[in-house]
C-alpha cells in the first residue's frame, strides 16, 4: 500500500540512549517532515526536507538529527535522549500542490 | 499569540447536528490543510485550499483569504465523526512545511 511507512509505533527509552525513528515513503513526493505531538500543543515542526541532500530545521530541533540520503528515507535520529522528548512523533510526506500523508506515529516514552 | 487559533478547542453535538470549526491564521500561506485524528489514531488530510469552497461527501471546507480564516462544517454529524479537527497552513512559499493550531475536540452523541 502506498504511503508512509514509521517504525516503530512504541518505545521506551533511558536517559541518555539514543535512537532512530525511521520513516519511508513511496510516492515519490520530494517533502518529507517530522512533527512531535505534545497534550495541549499543536503539532510542532522538528526538522524538514525538500529533497534528497536537502534538510532544515524546524522550530524545536534540539536534541534530533536527520539526514535525507534518498528521496524515500527520512530517519530520525535522538542523539541522547531526554524526559522532555517524551512525545508521539509523526513523519509526513507531501509535493508541491499536494495533500500530506502521515505515517502512523511513534510513541516515545523516555524514562 | 499562535499564529493559527482555532475555535471552539472542544464541541458536543448530537447526532445529526450542523457542526462548524473556525479556523484563524496571520501569516500569508500558500495552502491551508484540514486534518482529522481519531483517538490513539493516525493523521488523515481532509481537504487542501487556497480559495474558496471544497466539499467531499459530507464535509465542506471554505476559506477566505482577505480575512485569514477558515471553515470545516460537517452536515448531518454522525458519532464516526467524534475526532480532533487540526487546521494546518503552510505560508507562502514553504509548501514543504506546516503550522498546526491546537486541534478541535468533536464528540457527536446519540
Amino acid at each position: 500500500n502506498a504511503g508512509v511507512t514509521q517504525t516503530p509505533k512504541f518505545q521506551v527509552l533511558k536517559t541518555g540512549q539514543s535512537m532512530t525513528l525511521q520513516c519511508a515513503q513511496d510516492m515519490n513526493h520530494e517533502y518529507m517532515s517530522w512533527y512531535r505531538q505534545d497534550p495541549g500543543m499543536g503539532l510542532r515542526l522538528i526538522h524538514y526536507s525538500v529533497g534528497a541532500g536537502i534538510t532544515d530545521q524546524g522550530e524545536v530541533p534540539n536534541g534530533y538529527n536527520v539526514s535525507r540520503s534518498t528521496t524515500e528515507d527520512f530517519p530520525l535520529r535522538l542523539l541522547s535522549a531526554a524526559p522532555s522528548q517524551t512525545s508521539v512523533y509523526f513523519c509526513a510526506s507531501s509535493s508541491p500542490t499536494r495533500y500530506y500523508t502521515f505515517g502512523s506515529g511513534t510513541r516515545l516514552t523516555v524514562v | 499569540k499562535n499564529e493559527v487559533e482555532q475555535s471552539p478547542q472542544n464541541l458536543t453535538a448530537q447526532e445529526g447536528e450542523f457542526i462548524t470549526i473556525n479556523c484563524s491564521y496571520s501569516v500569508g500561506i500558500s495552502a491551508l490543510h484540514w486534518l482529522q485524528q481519531h483517538p490513539g489514531g493516525g493523521i488523515v488530510s481532509l481537504f487542501m485550499l487556497s480559495s474558496g469552497k471544497k466539499k467531499h461527501g459530507r464535509l465542506i471546507a471554505t476559506i477566505n483569504i482577505q480575512e485569514k480564516h477558515s471553515s470545516l462544517h460537517i452536515t448531518a454529524s454522525h458519532p464516526r465523526d467524534s475526532a480532533v479537527y487540526i487546521c494546518a497552513v503552510a505560508s507562502t512559499g514553504t509548501a514543504s512545511k506546516l503550522t498546526f493550531g491546537t486541534g478541535t475536540r468533536l464528540q457527536v452523541t446519540l
